[in-house]
């Protein structure tokens, strides 16, 4: 089975501040990785995804997440937050790449002006 | 290119009462997902079609929801009856299918209020 802890249910940075938000996943095959943005009222935008290639990936809107087998970890970070990056983040992760997705319990990010 | 359409966008209804929504999947794409998100939750699957053969609908509560992809487009998924602890926003994904490497494409939800 598979699963993803998303540490932080709430996070909250000043404009211009970096962004971490945390994800550990559990997979006993190489799993492939996503991060969704979801904005209010709307569906999950992906931001970036992991599929066995390079180990640091780079996504939209200036994100990008590193892959860590040793840590089981799938980190996204912005380096500088922008008011319209207030969202909510999930980490998810699947065996195949149009398998199910299994979503973390998501990080409300909020930007302080 | 056109995205996941869904409609209708938010529906209330009274428990008890049956409710329907709709999906059209981006075109050319074989496999579609149900999702329902909770409130404050991650989406969760509830069914996935491969074509209009549904492969994975092990989290379905088959008691009272049902789906079907007639011809392998779009889909209906159906709650009958509706409780209200079915009250979520109900999300439709499609993706290319088996064997490509790439993510699933979301639609913007039913939000369902039972009363």
């Amino acid at each position: 089975a598979q699963s993803v802890t998303q540490l932080g249910s709430h996070v909250s940075v000043s404009e211009g501040a970096l962004v971490l938000l945390r994800c550990n996943y559990s997979s006993s095959v190489p799993p492939y990785l996503f991060w969704y943005v979801q904005y209010p009222n709307q569906g999950l935008q992906l931001l970036l995804k992991y599929t066995s290639a390079a180990t640091l990936v780079k996504g939209i809107n200036g994100f990008e997440a590193e892959f860590k087998k040793s840590e089981t970890s799938f980190h996204l970070t912005k380096p500088s937050a922008h008011m319209s990056d207030a969202a909510e983040y999930f980490c998810a992760v699947s065996r195949f790449g149009n398998e199910k997705l299994t979503f973390g319990t998501g990080t409300r990010l909020t930007i302080i002006p | 290119e056109a995205g996941v359409v869904q409609s209708p966008r938010y529906k209330i209804i009274e428990k008890k009462q049956p409710v329907a929504f709709w999906c059209n999947p981006i075109s050319g794409h074989n496999t579609l997902y149900w999702y329902r998100q909770n409130l404050g939750q991650g989406p969760e699957l509830l069914i996935r079609y491969e074509n209009e053969e549904a492969v994975d609908d092990s989290q379905l509560p088959k008691d009272r929801f049902s789906a079907e992809r007639l011809k392998g487009v779009d889909s209906t998924l159906k709650i009958q009856p509706a409780e209200l602890g079915d009250s979520a926003v109900y999300l439709c994904a499609s993706s290319p299918g088996a064997g490509n490497r790439t993510e699933a494409f979301f639609g913007q939800g039913t939000r369902l209020t039972v009363v």
